[in-house]
């Protein structure tokens, strides 16, 4: 079963716009992560937060993470076409070892 | 590349049948995970082994199984196949750290 919702499920943008997901879970985790998937093409990660941090940065890339509300959010600033895709948060549950727990995606599409 | 590989991309064969669906980790990665991607289920993950051993298990049907080999390629074994098992099957690696890698994926249709 799958411990993440993430919304909105779909999101279609401008190109140079601003692209917002967010995440919920439901257990305590270690840490949780974003991956971009391609149609139908292998996941490739994005960036890692663990439960003692609030906020990162990588690139254009920015995740919050809220551990008293289990929620993370995703911003991809000044988006490309490139950037369309579905993506995913995953989280690390506490003491479940490495094992992740998929949400159910977020397909973005940024249009020229 | 995330210098993980799977074999085969794609795989189509019939109900009842028998696969096996192999991968190959980042090197020196001890970790193997498979993880199976259906429309209805999402994305979910299967089994985790570590140098060879089980360390986790997920939601693994009786009728799948999975081994770490010397070398550190992994297999999964898929038999008695339905309908339901059509999805994409990835393999990821990982060292001691926490991100997982993921390989591009073998894709099954079972007719």
């Amino acid at each position: 079963s799958q411990q993440g919702e993430e919304d909105p499920q779909a999101l279609s943008i401008q190109e140079g716009e601003n692209a917002t997901m967010n995440c919920s879970y439901k257990t305590s985790i270690n840490n949780l992560q974003w991956y971009r998937q391609n149609s139908g093409r292998g996941l490739v990660h994005l960036i890692l937060i663990r439960s003692n941090e609030r906020e990162k940065h990588s690139g254009r890339l920015r995740v919050t993470l809220d551990t008293s509300k289990k929620s993370s959010s995703l911003l991809i600033t000044a988006s490309r076409a490139a950037d369309t895709a579905s993506y995913f948060c995953a989280t690390e549950p506490t003491g479940g070892g490495n094992k992740l727990t998929f949400g159910t995606g977020t397909q973005l599409k940024v249009e020229l | 590349d995330s210098g993980v590989t799977q074999t085969p991309k794609h795989l189509i064969t019939a109900t009842g049948q028998r696969v096996t669906l192999r991968c190959s980790p980042r090197s020196g990665d001890l970790s193997v995970y498979w993880y199976q991607q259906s429309l209805d289920q999402g994305l979910q993950f299967l089994i985790q082994y570590y140098n060879g051993e089980e360390r986790a298990k997920g939601n693994i049907l009786e009728r799948f199984s999975a081994q770490q080999f010397p070398d550190l390629h992994s297999e999964l074994n898929l038999s008695s196949l339905e309908l339901g098992d059509s999805a994409l099957y990835f393999c990821a690696s990982s060292d001691t750290a926490d991100t997982q890698y993921f390989g591009p994926g073998t894709r099954l249709t079972v007719l």
